[in-house]
């Protein structure tokens, strides 16, 4: 069974943490994504990769860097983390030959 | 740019028939897509229309007019697990972004 794996169900961190969420997907896709879900705003996109070593930013990068140094791997880093932070974290990937997103089960981060 | 319009909430009973719209503005794209995501879970694909016309699978289908910026989600045959949330989304460039819509709840009432 294919999937995307997060590395955490549900995270606590201080503010001024550096946080590091984790993204595996055993699918080969060359494009994976990270969105955040808020109550009423739906999926905003943060970054995205459509290639080991390249990034690019979506809607919403500012507070975050990511990284894909493996293909399989895509890593969002919050470089200091705030509350406005706290949020439900989606990472998904996707391939050239097909049409739909396969997504991790999410990481709810609490920010406190 | 390119937006999307759903409507927030939608209630339905068992063993009816429900259609959740999409109407979109965009000055190009290869599809639209519909993803469904129970309360706590992740989005999960359900379809894809690149071109005109009804796509169906099982009780699902998807439909997409390009000449009227429209596209509907058809459940038939509704069971109280189709409970959930349902997103339109726009696939603005080989599969690489998507454009989604804010949702639509879906309430299956006994």
């Amino acid at each position: 069974d294919v999937k995307v794996t997060q590395s955490s169900r549900y995270l606590v961190k201080r503010m001024g943490e550096k946080v590091f969420l984790e993204c595996v997907q055993d699918m080969d896709h060359e494009n994976m994504f990270w969105y955040r879900q808020d109550p009423g705003l739906g999926l905003r996109l943060i970054y995205f990769s459509y290639d080991v070593k390249m990034k690019e930013k979506g809607d919403i990068p500012k507070g975050y860097s990511v990284s894909r140094e493996k293909k399989e791997r895509f890593s969002l880093i919050l470089e200091s983390a705030s509350t406005n932070q706290t949020s439900m974290y989606l990472c998904a990937s996707s391939g050239e030959a097909n049409y739909g997103y396969t997504f991790g089960s999410g990481t709810r981060l609490t920010v406190v | 740019g390119q937006s999307l319009e759903q409507p927030s909430e939608v209630t339905a009973v068992e063993g009816a028939i429900v259609q959740i719209n999409c109407t979109y503005q965009t000055s190009g794209f290869y599809g639209l897509s519909w993803y469904q995501q129970h309360d706590g879970g992740a989005p999960t694909f359900l379809s894809y229309n690149a071109l005109d016309g009804l796509e169906e699978t099982g009780r699902f289908s998807s439909f997409l007019s390009r000449s009227d910026s429209y596209g509907y989600l058809l459940l038939q045959e509704l069971q109280m697990k189709d409970s959930a949330s349902y997103f339109c989304a726009l696939n603005a460039g080989n599969n690489r972004k998507l454009i989604w819509g804010l949702g639509t709840s879906l309430a299956v009432n006994p």
